[in-house]
């Protein structure tokens, strides 16, 4: 079973700066498969990133992914208002799937 | 356009039968994809509790794997959860989702199930 650990837990940052969201393995993940979900309050996750690095359908470049293995980034470039939301990785390369514990991105 | 539409009774008493249902429209059940339910306790993280495939074949989470039971409906087009011996714990919002090689793609609302007498 591969548990993912996101950190930090709360990133405080001003509108116009860059977030750098980690998610790290317990193990490798088969094929690299890490997607990135970000979700705001009342709302359902809204899928971001799969394949660690491949944007979803209609999602803007200013959030990207990388890594492999083990560690994973997510990046968001230039925040504006509508990004301070909780951001989730998640691993889909193994059973069971599974979850990061999440990062809260809020406005400093 | 891919929707999924939870629905199921929103309070259950404790050591009851959670059941939710999982309405596809824009998608045949029946494609290459797996269908998984997802659950959230209040002002918690995500937790994934199993998936189906159009085949009936499951996987399911470690920790919930003795209380839980996914099925597929071909004939409904949707898919359901049954979670037995409920406890407070269960509390949560559950959320129903397509699942590819491209992660969980397209998810259902979500719907607040309460485990109280």
């Amino acid at each position: 079973e591969i548990v993912l650990t996101q950190s930090p837990g709360t990133l405080s940052l001003s509108p116009g700066e860059r977030a750098t969201l980690s998610c790290r393995a317990s193990q490798s993940v088969s094929s690299n498969y890490i997607a990135w979900y970000q979700q705001k309050p009342g709302q359902a996750p809204r899928l971001l990133i799969y394949g660690a690095s491949s944007r979803a359908t209609g999602i803007p470049d200013k959030f990207s992914g990388s890594g492999s293995g083990t560690d994973f980034t997510l990046s968001i470039s230039r925040l504006e208002p509508e990004d301070f939301a909780g951001y989730y990785c998640q691993q889909y390369g193994s059973s069971p799937l599974s979850f990061g514990g999440g990062t809260k991105v809020e406005i400093k | 356009q891919v929707q999924l539409q939870e629905s199921g009774p929103g309070l259950v008493k404790p050591s009851g039968t959670l059941s939710l249902t999982c309405d596809l429209s824009g998608d045949s059940i029946s494609s290459s994809n797996w269908w998984t339910w997802v659950r959230q306790p209040p002002g918690k993280g995500l937790e994934w509790i199993g998936e189906i495939n159009h085949s009936g074949n499951t996987n399911y989470s470690p920790s919930l794997k003795s209380r839980v039971t996914i099925s597929v409906d071909k004939s409904k087009n949707q898919f359901s959860l049954r979670l037995s011996s409920v406890t407070a714990a269960d509390t949560a919002v559950y959320y129903c989702a397509r699942g590819s090689h491209k992660g969980f793609d397209y998810w259902g609302q979500g719907t607040l199930v309460i485990v109280s007498s």
